[in-house]
């Protein structure tokens, strides 16, 4: 069951223009979500979160958007530029027990942007 | 920033052998660290959570007895792949969750090749 879904595997958009990356989930419980970025053979680079409680939290060209209702956020990247182009995760954070949390990964879209 | 290294970053070993990596939050602890492995093309895939001075939790279907977790300080996880195989060549990706937050940093990753 998978709980975190990306269902777009790639993007491609023009350098300037908006990147819009979309993530669905089925986890009620979920404290709050991460984006990471990562390039091929390295680790994945923490981009920005949202607290389940809110719906929007911005960070330079990043914002992010968490639609309750609709089990729904989304990654806005303004403007896009080539060195943005790489695989988008999002992720669920839901606590285990006190002081324990744990990462539930959605299968990654890839963006393409173009010059 | 806050930095998590790995070691090595790539290793090669015949089948059958054990290989021990390592993760380090450089400038700050961690209580938590999770690891990770991802497959080609795939998604990052939780293996266990380990918390400091304690036994690490495991997620179904990874296997204890063969990805030994050792979380011996706030600042030092090592995961060892026991009588490794040709099928645990991946990507290993350990990250760390600082005292204070619940934003986790990852590591750069490990690539095993199991000949």
């Amino acid at each position: 069951d998978q709980q975190v879904k990306q269902n777009s595997p790639s993007l491609s958009v023009q350098e300037g223009r908006i990147s819009i990356l979309n993530c669905d989930y089925t986890n009620s419980m979920f404290d709050y979500f991460l984006w990471y970025k990562k390039y091929p053979a390295e680790g994945p680079t923490f981009l920005i979160s949202i607290s389940s409680i809110k719906d929007k939290n911005e960070d330079g060209r990043f914002t992010v958007f968490l639609n309750k209702s609709a089990k729904h956020l989304s990654l806005h990247i303004v403007p896009s530029q080539p060195g943005d182009s790489a695989v988008y995760f999002c992720a669920g954070v839901t606590r285990l027990d006190t002081g324990r949390r744990a990462l539930t990964f959605g299968s990654g879209t890839r963006l393409q942007v173009q010059p | 920033g806050a930095v998590v290294s790995q070691h090595p970053s790539r290793v090669i070993c015949k089948s059958g052998t054990s290989v021990k990596i390592e993760c380090r939050s450089l400038d700050f602890q961690a209580t938590t660290m999770f690891w990770y492995r991802q497959f080609p093309k795939q998604s990052l895939m939780l293996m266990a959570t380990s918390n400091e001075g304690s036994k690490a939790t495991y997620e179904q279907g990874v296997e204890k007895d063969k990805f030994l977790i050792n979380h011996a300080s706030l600042t030092l996880s090592t995961l060892t792949v026991t009588s490794a195989h040709p099928e645990d060549s991946s990507f290993y990706i350990c990250s760390a969750r600082d005292v204070a937050g619940g934003t986790q940093y990852f590591g750069p990753g490990t690539r095993l090749l199991v000949l």
